[in-house]
């Protein structure tokens, strides 16, 4: 059955201080791996799609990267303002679309 | 604004009252999905239309009930609903191998 796990499933960091979210899956042929970002009280908003391991793709302070087993949301000297929860998603080759459960992330200025 | 747009963006219900839920679409997407997101919890998927035809309804209790009347309207119909059942509902709307764009979603409060 494909899975996503994510971890940690939250993380405080202060303003400044790199770190890495993980998203770890188990898929039957993947088409894609989506990053979200979901602010309190709204939908998720779409950040990046991968398609293929070794791609990565970035977005100011993020960037994510996939290997054939999991994928890294990069936090580049993070602010404030990226408080969020970060989910992640495989789209599996039927077109299957599975969450995984978000990782909490606070940045403390 | 994100081109989906869902209403009420909150609601409170007695476990014996009728309500719907709706979502509106102005990006001429083709697939339209309903999504359950309770705290801590991946998201659960509901439903999905594909040009307005329902593909998938993933064992969801019928006290839940979709439409979907044209390419750009959603609704989810809730009777009899369970306290249980609180959570936030999410609308989404996708084309082919791009992310999805979800609407704010509507925070429901079965009491």
């Amino acid at each position: 059955e494909d899975q996503v796990t994510q971890s940690p499933e939250a993380l405080r960091l202060q303003e400044g201080e790199s770190s890495s979210l993980n998203c770890s899956y188990t898929v039957s042929g993947l088409r894609g791996l989506f990053w979200y970002r979901q602010d309190p009280g709204k939908g998720p908003e779409f950040l990046f799609t991968l398609y293929s391991a070794g791609e990565e793709k970035e977005k100011e302070r993020l960037k994510a990267t996939l290997t054939k087993k999991e994928s890294f949301l990069h936090i580049t000297a993070p602010k404030p303002e990226d408080s969020a929860t970060y989910l992640c998603a495989v789209q599996a080759n039927n077109n299957d679309m599975r969450f995984g459960a978000g990782t909490r992330l606070t940045v403390k200025p | 604004e994100t081109g989906v747009t869902q209403t009420p963006r909150h609601l409170v219900m007695g476990m014996t009252n009728k309500k719907s839920l709706k979502c509106e679409q102005h990006l001429g997407h083709n697939a339209m999905y309903w999504y359950k997101q309770s705290a801590k919890k991946p998201l659960e998927l509901m439903f999905v239309y594909n040009f307005k035809e329902q593909t998938e309804n993933n064992s969801v209790p019928s006290r839940f009930s979709p439409e979907c009347p044209n390419s750009s309207h959603l609704f989810l119909h809730l009777h009899t609903l369970q306290p249980e059942d609180s959570a936030l509902y999410l609308c989404a709307i996708s084309r082919t191998n791009y992310g999805y764009t979800f609407g704010s979603g509507t925070r429901l409060t079965v009491v």
